[in-house]
């Protein structure tokens, strides 16, 4: 059973860090695309960024460019999200999200998705 | 940016109905269209890619038509599990964008 466990939110001031993290388990890990997609409170759903499966190509929605990164540890089937100066714009919840892509590099779109973890910025 | 409409933003509908919600994107995005459902406090699900594929364990009565800039997902015939939101997602392009959603609320 494919499972995307999230954990790391939680209360930040604004200008604060956090780190995001997604264990993986129910499927090979390294064969798939990565995604983190959030959700303000009350709002629709936003993608915030992509990962490949070996780490080399990672792609990003511009509003968190500079201030998000994401990267993810294969030999610990683990995703990750570093939020830096953050916003109080950035509160919401953040889903980590498998992004198929057949054999032939034809993406599929999500197809599974975590619980998703709480990030609230506020002073 | 490719922007994604979704019409209506919300709906009443009864059970046994049949419900449609349309997307169009800003331009041609081929057949890479999903279709996602949230419940309130939940993730949301996936149900259809490739504009009408479904995925795995959804049930036939979601479907899903299209191609290039407008397409549909189709329910044809509401059960009570059904009242949620649901977004439609193009994946053609960086960055991905989703529609508005769609709130399906109980008549």
């Amino acid at each position: 059973e494919v499972q995307l466990v999230e954990s790391g939110g939680g209360l930040v001031q604004p200008g604060g860090s956090l780190r995001l993290s997604c264990a993986a388990s129910g499927f090979t890990f390294n064969n798939y695309w990565m995604s983190w997609v959030r959700q303000a409170p009350g709002k629709g759903l936003e993608w915030v960024a992509n990962i490949k499966q070996d780490g080399s190509e990672k792609y990003y929605v511009d509003s968190v460019k500079g201030r998000f990164t994401i990267s993810r540890d294969n030999a610990k089937n683990s995703l990750f999200l570093q939020v830096n100066s953050l916003t109080t714009e950035d509160t919401g919840v953040y889903y980590c999200a498998r992004f198929p892509v057949s054999d032939y590099g034809q993406p599929l779109g999500f197809d599974y998705w975590g619980q998703g973890s709480l990030v609230t910025v506020s002073s | 940016d490719i922007q994604m409409t979704q019409s209506p933003s919300s709906l009443s509908a009864s059970v046994g109905d049949r419900v449609t919600i349309t997307c169009r994107a800003s331009q041609g995005i081929s057949n890479y269209l999903a279709w996602f459902q949230q419940k309130p406090g939940k993730a949301p699900k996936s149900l259809i890619y490739a504009a009408s594929s479904l995925q795995s364990g959804v049930p036939s009565k979601f479907s899903g038509s299209g191609s290039g800039t407008d397409f549909t997902l189709t329910i044809s015939s509401l059960q009570p599990e059904d009242f949620a939101s649901y977004y439609c997602q193009q994946y053609y392009a960086y960055p991905l964008t989703f529609g508005g959603g769609t709130r399906v609320e109980v008549k």
